[in-house]
This record gives structure tokens, C-alpha cells and sequence, in this order.
């Protein structure tokens, strides 16, 4: 089945360490978005890639980096220098960057930090 | 930065009664998009509006895009238990989607 997968779906680690969330895409899109979700702000964008081996800032990329070697994969890692961590992120893929495609969306990771 | 707002933030109705939820952006959009999350879920796509004015249907869910496309609507009629879940709209901006921050439906059978 084609889609796009997130691991794992709950996360739980100590202040100060770093993490990597999973996002995997086998629907041959070229656009890659992460995005944080919290309570009631809806969600906000932290990076996205048009293409592979490129990426760009979205609104809340501070404490956050990402890469894309690979076409199917975008990774986020949450640094210890994010200053709110725990959240619902979503990653989510599109045909192209042009926007005028529909985004699918993985299942989530919901990351908790103690 | 590029916003985009909805309106209201939450909303309880009865079950069988109707729902609107609006959606305004600070600038001129390429399109419109409508998504819908299921608690505990992931939102997923429900429909995109391209044209100045247009107007879709989808059974019991009419969404409308505003003349000037900058705002853009979601009406449901006679609400089900089904419809629960929060609606997002998001606006076509230069290589991304801008998401607005959604509206809660609740509905009370």
C-alpha cells in the first residue's frame, strides 16, 4: 500500500537529549512537511523540501533540524535546544511543492519530554 | 508572516443541527484546501477550491471560496455523530500549505 509512515507513534525522553522522528513516503511525492501540532494553534510549520537534498525553514524552526538524502525520507531531529518539545508532530508529503496538490499526512508521533 | 485564521475556535451543537466554520487569510490565496482530523487522528484531505467564488458540494458539506480569495467557508447540514472531529482550512502559499488553526466540532446526539 502506498503511503507515508511515522515513527514511532509515542515517544518519550528526558530534557536535554536530543531525538529523530521518522518519516517515510513511498508515494514518489517530492515535497516533504513537518509539522507541530499543540492544543488549539493549529498546525504550524517547521521545515518542508520541494525536492531532495533541499530544505527550508518554515515558522517555527528554531530548536528543530531536518535532511533529505534520500527522496522517501525526511527526518526530524528535536534538539535539546527547542525550548517546548512535547507536541504532536505530523509529517505529511505532496506530489509537488507548487501547492496545489492535496498533503497526506502520516499518523503522528506524539513526543513527550520529561 | 502569511496567516490564516478560523472561526469559531469550538463549537457543540445537537445532533441534526448545522455548522459553519470560516476561514480568512491575510493575503491573496492560490487555493483553498479543507481537511478534517478525527480525534486522536490525522487530518485528512477533503476538498480544494481553485476558482474565484466557487462553490462545491460534497453530500451533507458545501464549501464556498471567496470572491476575493482570501476567505473561504464549510457548511454542514444536518450534523451527524459522524462529524465530529476538527476542520481545517489551508491556504495555497509559495511552495507550502499554510493551515489555519481549525474549529472543533463537537456534536451531541
Amino acid at each position: 500500500d502506498g503511503g507515508i509512515t511515522q515513527s514511532p507513534k509515542y515517544l518519550f525522553r528526558k530534557e536535554g537529549q536530543n531525538v529523530t522522528l521518522s518519516c517515510e513516503q513511498n508515494l514518489n511525492h517530492d515535497a516533504m512537511y513537518w509539522y507541530r501540532q499543540d492544543p488549539g494553534q493549529g498546525l504550524r510549520l517547521i521545515y518542508y523540501s520541494q525536492i531532495v537534498n533541499d530544505f527550508q525553514k518554515g515558522d517555527i524552526a528554531e530548536g528543530y533540524s531536518v535532511s533529505r538524502e534520500k527522496k522517501e525520507s525526511f527526518p526530524l531531529t528535536v534538539t535539546s535546544a527547542q525550548k517546548n518539545p512535547t507536541a504532536f508532530y505530523l509529517c505529511a508529503s505532496m506530489r509537488t511543492a507548487t501547492s496545489n496538490t492535496e498533503a497526506f499526512f502520516g499518523q503522528g508521533t506524539r513526543l513527550t519530554v520529561v | 508572516g502569511q496567516q490564516v485564521m478560523q472561526i469559531p475556535q469550538y463549537q457543540h451543537v445537537q445532533e441534526g443541527e448545522d455548522f459553519t466554520t470560516y476561514c480568512n487569510s491575510s493575503t491573496t490565496l492560490s487555493n483553498i484546501q479543507w481537511y478534517k482530523q478525527r480525534p486522536g487522528g490525522h487530518p485528512v484531505f477533503l476538498i480544494q477550491l481553485v476558482k474565484s467564488g466557487e462553490v462545491k458540494k460534497q453530500k451533507r458539506l458545501t464549501f464556498q471560496f471567496g470572491e476575493a480569495k482570501k476567505n473561504s467557508s464549510l457548511h454542514i447540514t444536518a450534523t451527524q455523530t459522524t462529524d465530529v472531529g476538527t476542520y481545517f482550512c489551508a491556504g495555497g502559499a509559495t511552495n507550502k500549505l499554510i493551515f489555519g488553526t481549525g474549529t472543533l466540532l463537537a456534536v451531541q446526539p
